[in-house]
């Protein structure tokens, strides 16, 4: 069956990055989009950025623009954000999108890890 | 800066029908299609409704969207405890991004 499965809970100092990580399995990791959205401690899903793992075009939230990177390889995709805020703390949720034979930017999220939660304090 | 705009709760007692709104712009809802989620306490959320309407494979048909304008539904009938949970509204945006709405808790009486 589809699965994402996310890396453990990070404990970050203001000012460092943090890599979450994101394996996917049953199916075709190449034609499916993934999406990176995050959640705030009682807030609503916020969407931080797209890539589709078959050409790895990526495009991004402005408001993370220049501080958040995603990445793919064979069936993991990878999220950097640095420059971190205490403002970052949150869950960070990896999702598969659409079929990228399609309209895979703006197709829903269909099926969600099971989040990885970023602490940033000092 | 566009904004998805819920009620924050709604309510009913079991067997009941709720209906929960979104309210969107021209640049969002008015113009692109809706998804709703549903997310349990302490879990990710879940995929209910795609397409303005269409249930995903296993979603019971308890679950029902539609749109209308620059405005969603999602109703819920023959309402189950299991139901009690937040549900977020989400739409692609002009400005370049998804945007969700701020969720509507739902609590079975």
């Amino acid at each position: 069956q589809v699965q994402l499965v996310q890396s453990r809970a990070e404990v970050k100092k203001p000012g460092a990055s943090v890599r979450v990580s994101c394996k996917a399995s049953g199916y075709t990791f190449s034609r499916y989009a993934i999406h990176w959205v995050r959640q705030a401690p009682g807030q609503r899903p916020e969407w931080m950025a797209w890539i589709n793992p078959g050409n790895g075009e990526t495009k991004y939230s402005r408001k993370f623009q220049g501080r958040v990177t995603v990445t793919t390889d064979t069936s993991f995709s990878y999220m950097e954000l640095s420059g971190l805020k205490s403002e970052d703390t949150a869950v960070y949720f990896c999702t598969k999108g659409g079929d990228c034979g399609g309209d895979c930017l703006r197709d829903p999220f269909d099926m969600w890890g099971q989040g990885t939660l970023v602490t940033v304090s000092s | 800066q566009s904004v998805l705009t819920q009620p924050p709760s709604a309510s009913g007692t079991p067997g009941q029908r709720v209906t929960i709104s979104c309210s969107g712009s021209s640049s969002n809802i008015g113009s692109k299609t809706v998804s709703w989620y549903q997310q349990l306490p302490g879990m990710a959320p879940k995929l209910l409704i795609y397409g303005n309407h269409h249930r995903p494979s296993g979603v019971p048909d308890r679950f029902s969207g539609s749109k209308s304008g620059a405005s969603a539904s999602l109703a819920i009938s023959g309402l189950q405890s299991e139901d009690e949970a937040d549900y977020y509204c989400a739409s692609w945006d002009d400005s370049l991004t998804w945007l969700f709405g701020g969720g509507t808790k739902l609590t079975v009486l």
